[in-house]
């Protein structure tokens, strides 16, 4: 799987926007952008995913480079709930046995 | 949405004995799940593949003898941790993919069983 680069952590103010990054830079062209999270103690949560366009869900925006080497998740207004380790994957979106890779993530720490 | 149930949420066993952990789809039905495990303060760590009706297929270095997968319908998968010892103490997660129609179709994850062996 290619590889993904995020910050460690990233703080942001409540109801404040939030704008993770994430970089992958040897995407292939059939690479699929995921975002998860995991909040503390429960298994990680599907958050928006894109290939090459910017989407848009009632969670969160995605926002692809043109070169689609970068990424940015957007939260519009955080809440404390936002709280939670993002995760920025790539991997082919078809077949029975894809899986996903988790590097690190970003720890997102949401101030009151 | 498509749910995915594990269970036990949490297990203390003592070294030596044997513990099965289930997960289940509840909504969808899912020929594939993955079992992930996941060391305090570290990423998830993908351990197998889980398929229905056949053998999982393990990530290299995780031993198909101590952690044996069964997937014997489409809405249940289970992991058996053999002869369990101190190392093997921690959160282990499954997730399914709901089977697409066409195009894409995300994981979704159980809320994960954490496992103390003393």
């Amino acid at each position: 799987d290619a590889k993904t680069t995020q910050p460690n952590s990233m703080e942001s103010n409540e109801e404040e926007p939030v704008h993770l990054p994430c970089n992958h830079s040897t995407i292939s062209g059939t690479d699929y952008i995921h975002w998860y999270r995991q909040l503390p103690s429960q298994g990680p949560e599907y958050v928006i995913h894109g290939l090459t366009s910017n989407v848009n869900n009632r969670m969160a925006s995605l926002a692809i480079a043109e070169d689609r080497k970068s990424s940015t998740l957007i939260l519009h207004r955080a809440t404390l709930r936002d709280a939670a380790v993002y995760y920025c994957i790539l991997s082919g979106s078809g077949g029975s046995n894809y899986k996903l890779t988790f590097g690190k993530g970003t720890l997102l720490t949401v101030n009151p | 949405g498509a749910v995915v149930s594990q269970h036990p949420s949490w297990v203390i066993c003592k070294s030596g004995t044997s513990v099965k952990i289930e997960c289940r789809s509840l909504d969808f039905q899912a020929t594939t799940m993955f079992w992930y495990r996941q060391f305090p303060k570290q990423s998830l760590m993908l351990m197998a593949t889980s398929n229905e009706g056949s053998k999982a297929t393990y990530e290299q270095g995780v031993e198909k003898d101590k952690f044996l997968i069964n997937h014997a319908s489409l809405t249940l998968s289970t992991l058996t941790v053999t002869s369990a010892h101190p190392e093997d103490s921690s959160f282990y997660i499954c997730s399914a993919r709901t089977d697409p129609t066409g195009g894409y179709s995300p994981l979704h994850f159980g809320n994960g069983t954490r496992l103390t062996v003393t």
